[in-house]
C-alpha cells in the first residue's frame, strides 16, 4: 500500500475561477498514476490514467499534469462551473499492481 | 443497464442479521473489487476478483465473505457485523486485474448502517 497524499482537503471557488490542487505519492517504481471524479450521489468517474513523466491530459476544462521524478500530479480547473462540484480522487498503484491506493480526495465546491 | 449497479443502495441492519450486497457489470470486464469507505478516510480495498478467481483479501474480517459466480456478477455477504463495520461499500470493475493502469469502473455504492 502506497502513501497517497492529496491537499487541500477542499476548496470554494467562485464560479468562472480556474483552480487546481496537488496529489502527492512515492516516486520511487512507479507505474501509473489514476484521478477520479467523485459527484455526490453518484459513482466516482475515471478522469485520467497518467503513467510518463511529463504527462499531460485533457478533458474539456479540466486537465491534469504528471511528475513522476518529485512525485506529484497537479489537476486543473478552468472556468470553475458550479456542476465540477464533487470530491476529486487521486490513486497510484505499487509497481505494476493492481491494487490501487488513493488518496483522501480534494472537496472541490463552485459557488455560483 | 449499462455500467456498474449495485443493490441495494441502503441497507439498515442489525448486528445479528445476514445480508449480502449485490454489485453487477455490464461492461464485459474480468476483475471485480469490492472498497470501504468509512467517514473520513480513503477508499481502502477489501476484496478483488480476476477472471472469478478471488487475488486479493485486504484483510478482511471473516464477517464479511465475498462471492463471485461469474465476471458479471459480485456479492458480498455480511454476518455478525460490528457498528464499526457502518461505510459506503463500493463495487468496481476493470478489464482485468493485473495492470495498474486500467482505469476502474465504479457502482454507486451501498451505504451500510450497523445498528
Amino acid at each position: 500500500i502506497l502513501n497517497v497524499e492529496q491537499s487541500p482537503q477542499s476548496l470554494h471557488v467562485q464560479e468562472g475561477d480556474s483552480t487546481n490542487f496537488t496529489c502527492s505519492f512515492p516516486s520511487s517504481n512507479f507505474y501509473a498514476l489514476h484521478w477520479y471524479r467523485w459527484e455526490t450521489a453518484k459513482s466516482p468517474e475515471a478522469l485520467f490514467v497518467m503513467t510518463l513523466n511529463g504527462d499531460e491530459k485533457k478533458k474539456g476544462r479540466i486537465s491534469a499534469t504528471l511528475n513522476t521524478k518529485e512525485g506529484y500530479s497537479y489537476l486543473y480547473i478552468k472556468g470553475s462551473q458550479p456542476e465540477d462540484s464533487a470530491t476529486y480522487l487521486c490513486a497510484s498503484p505499487a509497481s505494476n499492481d493492481y491494487k490501487l491506493s488513493f488518496g483522501a480526495g480534494t472537496t472541490v465546491t463552485v459557488r455560483a | 443497464e449499462t455500467g456498474v449497479t449495485q443493490t441495494p443502495r441502503h441497507l439498515v441492519m442489525g448486528m445479528t442479521n445476514k445480508k449480502s450486497l449485490k454489485c453487477e457489470q455490464h461492461l464485459g470486464h474480468n476483475a471485480m473489487y469490492w472498497y470501504k469507505q468509512s467517514a473520513k478516510k480513503p477508499l481502502e480495498l477489501m476484496f478483488v476478483y480476476n477472471f472469478k478467481e478471488q487475488t486479493e483479501n485486504n484483510s478482511v474480517p471473516s464477517r464479511f465473505s465475498p462471492e463471485c459466480p461469474n465476471s458479471s456478477h459480485l456479492f458480498l455477504h455480511l454476518h455478525t457485523l460490528q457498528p464499526e463495520d457502518s461505510a459506503l461499500y463500493l463495487c468496481a470493475s476493470s478489464q482485468e486485474a493485473g495492470q495498474g493502469s486500467y482505469e476502474q469502473y465504479f457502482g454507486p455504492g451501498t451505504r451500510l448502517t450497523v445498528t
